[in-house]
């Protein structure tokens, strides 16, 4: 199984909602991300985690809250978004290193955000 | 931190020709680079890789060459196809534990048929 999935596909929300996004993996890979991509742009990390443990915070406002409950699952609680924040979301994961195996990335379909 | 450039931002060819699009980075402790497509509504997906002590690598149609001392990296896709139209993303990471990934701005090639 060489599939990232990722959950809702669309969300829409208001300013004061709190939601979740939530990711999973089956690969075994023990490092997983989180992107935001905006449209005709690439994908900017937001966070890594690697073995569970949260390893890059690449300056993301407070009302992005990731989450790693086990190596297959990631999640991202929003909460007070802004309409900037709207983008699509993507997860993905990868060995955490060459000598692991490769670090190959793995995204999965991404959740598109619209914040009203 | 990482630094990546990548040109040109737009590249339009005829079916069969072949395309090129480099990327240099900053950091010379960078030793994995991937290349990615993405097709409009769809996930970056991996097409080809190189390591650091490699120099080129290929896959059939699509090549990549790798000039550590430059710090450049390039794709090259031969015969191209109408579906070879698509935003291509090279990123460079380390190998340390915990380093991020870091993407150029992007190509979007159209294959003219």
């Amino acid at each position: 199984d060489t599939e990232v999935t990722q959950t809702p596909k669309h969300l829409v929300m208001g300013m004061t909602n709190k939601k979740s996004l939530k990711c999973e993996q089956h690969m075994g890979h023990r490092a997983m991300y989180w992107y935001k991509q905006k449209a005709k742009k690439p994908p900017e990390l937001m966070f890594v985690y690697s073995y569970e443990k949260l390893s890059i915070n690449e300056s993301v406002p407070s009302r992005f809250s990731p989450e790693c409950p086990n190596s297959s699952l990631l999640n991202l609680h929003l909460h007070a978004l802004q309409p900037e924040d709207s983008a699509l979301y993507l997860c993905a994961s990868s060995q955490v290193s060459l000598r692991a195996g490769g670090r190959e990335q793995y995204f999965g379909p991404g959740t598109r955000l619209t914040v009203t | 931190g990482e630094n990546v450039e990548q040109h040109p931002s737009t590249l339009s060819v005829q079916e069969g020709d072949s395309a090129v699009i480099k990327c240099t980075y900053s950091d010379s402790a960078s030793n994995y680079f991937p290349w990615y497509k993405q097709e409009l509504g769809k996930r970056p997906q991996l097409i080809i890789d190189i390591r650091s002590n490699v120099g080129e690598k290929k896959d059939q149609r699509i090549a990549v060459t790798l000039n550590k001392t430059a710090k450049h990296f390039s794709l090259h896709i031969t015969e191209t196809q109408p579906e070879d139209s698509a935003v291509y993303f090279c990123a460079a990471t380390t190998d340390n534990y915990g380093q991020n990934f870091v993407f150029g701005p992007g190509t979007r090639l159209s294959v003219l048929p």
